[in-house]
């Protein structure tokens, strides 16, 4: 089983639409959890931390699930400019300080 | 905004030879990073560096491989002999706590 898992889309989607995206992680040692954008050929930006409590962000709410070791993020209301691939990123644990990617899922939000 | 700098952002270099890519990460950060990105593929954990050592590298990152803090601003990764396969994005990143912050990439082209 993969380290961080996730559909890798494409989403379809049409502007001022709510799209879902989830993820899961094997290790359950895991301590910290990210979700990252990342523009064709640019580098990964930290779009928001994942809080066991979850949290929003604007139109962007991450949960976290523990128990079932799952990750999600919601978007409400997308904007063109949201296009673009969501990076679930895992810490590993408080010792192992690597971060680990998931492939991403893709969305692509048109007008 | 402090920022990660990377240099150069593209090598092309014969198979066989040694290429250094160099990261500026952001001053007080603790934790430097490198991943790849293949095209097409994921962001790949390779090695990361606190303390003015490795603590971390993954079975990508081997003896091929080296990372160095040669002044304490710069954070170079050396491939002594690249292989074709080596061609790729590299990404450096830093953190002074939870959250990692890329640079913009050196994408490397082993010809």
């Amino acid at each position: 089983r993969k380290e961080v898992e996730q559909d890798p889309g494409p989403f379809n989607v049409p502007e001022g639409a709510t799209v879902a995206f989830n993820c899961t992680y094997s290790n359950s040692a895991s301590q910290s959890f990210f979700w990252y954008r990342q523009d064709c050929r640019k580098e990964p930006k930290l779009l928001m931390s994942v809080y066991s409590s979850g949290n929003e962000d604007g139109r962007f709410t991450a949960q976290l699930n523990r128990a079932s070791q799952y990750i999600s993020l919601l978007i409400r209301d997308s904007k063109l400019s949201d296009s673009a691939t969501y990076l679930c990123v895992v810490k590993r644990n408080q010792a192992g300080t690597a971060l680990i990617f998931g492939k991403g899922t893709t969305l692509s939000v048109s007008s | 905004e402090p920022e990660v700098t990377q240099t150069p952002s593209h090598q092309v270099t014969q198979m066989g030879q040694e290429v250094i890519l160099r990261c500026v990460p952001i001053s007080n950060h603790l934790y430097f990073y490198w991943y790849r990105q293949i095209l097409g593929q994921k962001v790949e954990f390779l090695v990361s560096f606190y303390n003015n050592e490795i603590s971390e590298k993954s079975e990508i990152f081997d003896d091929q491989f080296s990372v160095e803090r040669p002044d304490g601003s710069n954070f170079t990764l050396k491939i002594r002999s690249t292989k074709l396969e080596d061609s790729a994005m590299y990404f450096c990143a830093s953190r002074p706590g939870t959250e990692a912050f890329f640079g913009q990439g050196t994408r490397l082209t082993v010809v």
